[in-house]
C-alpha cells in the first residue's frame, strides 16, 4: 500500500531533550516535506527536500533540522526542544514539484 | 510577497445547502501551482485538486466544483448540496516554482449540520 509513515504518533517530552521524528515513504518521490499545524495558522512548512542530500528551509525552521540521506527517509530532528514546538507535525511526500503532496498521518508533539 | 488568505474562519451550514469557501492568493510568479486539501475530524489530510496557474478551466468533480479565477487572484470551492460528512477542515495551498516552498492557508471548518 502506498503510504507516508511517521514515528512515533504521540510523543511528550521535556525541554531540551533531542528527539526525532521518523518519516518514510514507499512511492519513490522526489520530493518531501516537513510542516507544523497550529491552530488558526494552518499548516507551515518547516523544511523541503527535493531529493537525496538536497533541502532547503520553508518558513518556520528555526529549532528543526532534517537531512535526507536516502530517497524513502526524511526523519524531523530537534535538537533542544522548546514548549512552542509543541504541535502537530506532519510528513509529506510528491512524485514531482507540480502534485500533490501525499501526507502521513502525524505527530502530536508536547513539550513540557 | 507569497500568501494565502482563507478569510472564513468557520462556516456553518444545514445539510443540502450549497456553500462557497475562499482562497485568496498573492504571488509574485508568472508559473505556480494551487491545490486543495481536506482534513476530516480523524485528522488525515486529503488531497482534494491541483491547478496550475496556465489553465483557468474551472473544474467539477460530483458535488464539488472549484473557481479558478487568475484576474482576482482567487481559486475558490463550492460544495453543492453538501452532506454532514463535507464536515471538516479545508485548506488552500500554493506552490511556486523553482523549489518546494509550500504555503498553506488558515483553513476553513466547516459545519454541516443535518
Amino acid at each position: 500500500e502506498a503510504q507516508v509513515t511517521q514515528n512515533p504518533r504521540y510523543l511528550i517530552t521535556v525541554t531540551g531533550k533531542k528527539l526525532t521524528v521518523t518519516c518514510s515513504q514507499n512511492m519513490n518521490h522526489e520530493y518531501m516535506s516537513w510542516y507544523r499545524q497550529d491552530p488558526g495558522l494552518g499548516l507551515r512548512q518547516i523544511y523541503y527536500s527535493m531529493n537525496v542530500e538536497v533541502t532547503d528551509k520553508g518558513d518556520v525552521p528555526e529549532g528543526y533540522k532534517v537531512s535526507r540521506k536516502e530517497k524513502r527517509n526524511f526523519p524531523l530532528i530537534l535538537e533542544s526542544p522548546s514548549p512552542n514546538q509543541t504541535s502537530l507535525y506532519f510528513c509529506a511526500s510528491s512524485l514531482r514539484e507540480y502534485n500533490e503532496q501525499f501526507f502521513g498521518p502525524g505527530t502530536r508533539l508536547t513539550v513540557l | 510577497a507569497q500568501k494565502v488568505t482563507q478569510a472564513q474562519t468557520e462556516i456553518s451550514v444545514v445539510e443540502k445547502e450549497d456553500v462557497t469557501l475562499d482562497c485568496v492568493y498573492e504571488t509574485r510568479d508568472t508559473t505556480y501551482y494551487l491545490f486543495w486539501y481536506k482534513q476530516p475530524p480523524s485528522g488525515e489530510l486529503v488531497f482534494l485538486i491541483r491547478r496550475n496557474s496556465f489553465d483557468e478551466q474551472n473544474e467539477i468533480s460530483g458535488r464539488y466544483s472549484w473557481n479558478f479565477q487568475k484576474s482576482t487572484s482567487s481559486f475558490n470551492f463550492t460544495i453543492t448540496a453538501s452532506q454532514v460528512v463535507d464536515s471538516a477542515v479545508y485548506f488552500c495551498a500554493l506552490r511556486y516554482t523553482g523549489g518546494f516552498k509550500t504555503i498553506f492557508g488558515a483553513g476553513t471548518r466547516l459545519f454541516v449540520k443535518a
